[in-house]
């Protein structure tokens, strides 16, 4: 149990266009998820946590009018990158969190390669 | 500042040897360190440390807490090229919060 997929696993987006990322917890329920932004050679950098049913917590310096994540129902949380450009090409990871798992529950989705040209 | 720092940043090795990877927290609210191996797509989770002392093992991969001094230890034995990686350390904090992850530690393990 506890798996998170992700989707897509990659995408090239034109500058100006906006790209929806899903994340869902396939076999449990997630109240919270956690989406992380990672360039390369660099580590993972939260960027969000997403709440079911209310507004997501950003972290600072990450925009929330850009980065719109939306997390309404417990298996579903998504991020959208909107008016995408170059400099938000990077990887994107969600992280959805179940508790009495062996690493209390942080499962990661198998990250979404984003690049805007 | 940084809340998870790990050591050394990036390290090369020929095959069959030993290396040790290290993670310092900071130790407010702290639950758990966590150790993940990443290749080129999401982490792979190794290890999960809550205990001081209690080694963790899995094949030549083993891990140990120190919660006196605020730190711990990745060691990987007789080292192949498959190993060659980003290792993560994270620290859990408690309540419903997000992994704090270390800059990694870039292993190359060369022939």
């Amino acid at each position: 149990g506890a798996v998170v997929s992700q989707h897509p696993s990659w995408v090239i987006c034109k500058s100006g266009t906006s790209v929806k990322i899903e994340c869902r917890s396939l076999d449990f329920q997630a109240t919270t998820m956690f989406w992380y932004r990672q360039f390369p050679k660099q580590s993972l950098m939260l960027m969000a946590t997403s709440n079911e049913g209310s507004k997501a917590t950003y972290e600072q310096g990450v925009e929330k009018d850009k980065f719109l994540i939306n997390h309404a129902s417990l298996t579903l949380s998504t991020l959208t990158v909107t008016s995408a450009h170059p400099e938000d090409s990077s990887f994107y990871i969600c992280s959805a969190r179940k508790t009495g798992t062996a690493n209390y529950g942080y499962t990661f989705g198998s990250g979404t390669r984003l690049t805007v040209v | 500042e940084d809340k998870v720092v790990q050591s050394p940043l990036s390290l090369v090795v020929h095959e069959g040897d030993t290396v040790t990877l290290n993670c310092s927290y900071e130790v407010t609210n702290f639950r758990s360190l966590l150790w993940y191996k990443q290749e080129k797509k999401a982490p792979t989770f190794l290890f999960m440390l809550t205990s001081s002392g209690i080694e963790k093992k899995s094949g030549r991969l083993s891990s140990i807490l120190d919660k006196k001094e605020l730190f711990s230890i990745l060691n990987i034995t007789a080292t192949q090229t498959g190993d060659s990686a980003v290792y993560l350390c994270a620290v859990s904090y408690s309540g419903n919060t997000p992994l704090v992850f270390g800059k990694g530690t870039r292993l190359s393990v060369i022939a």
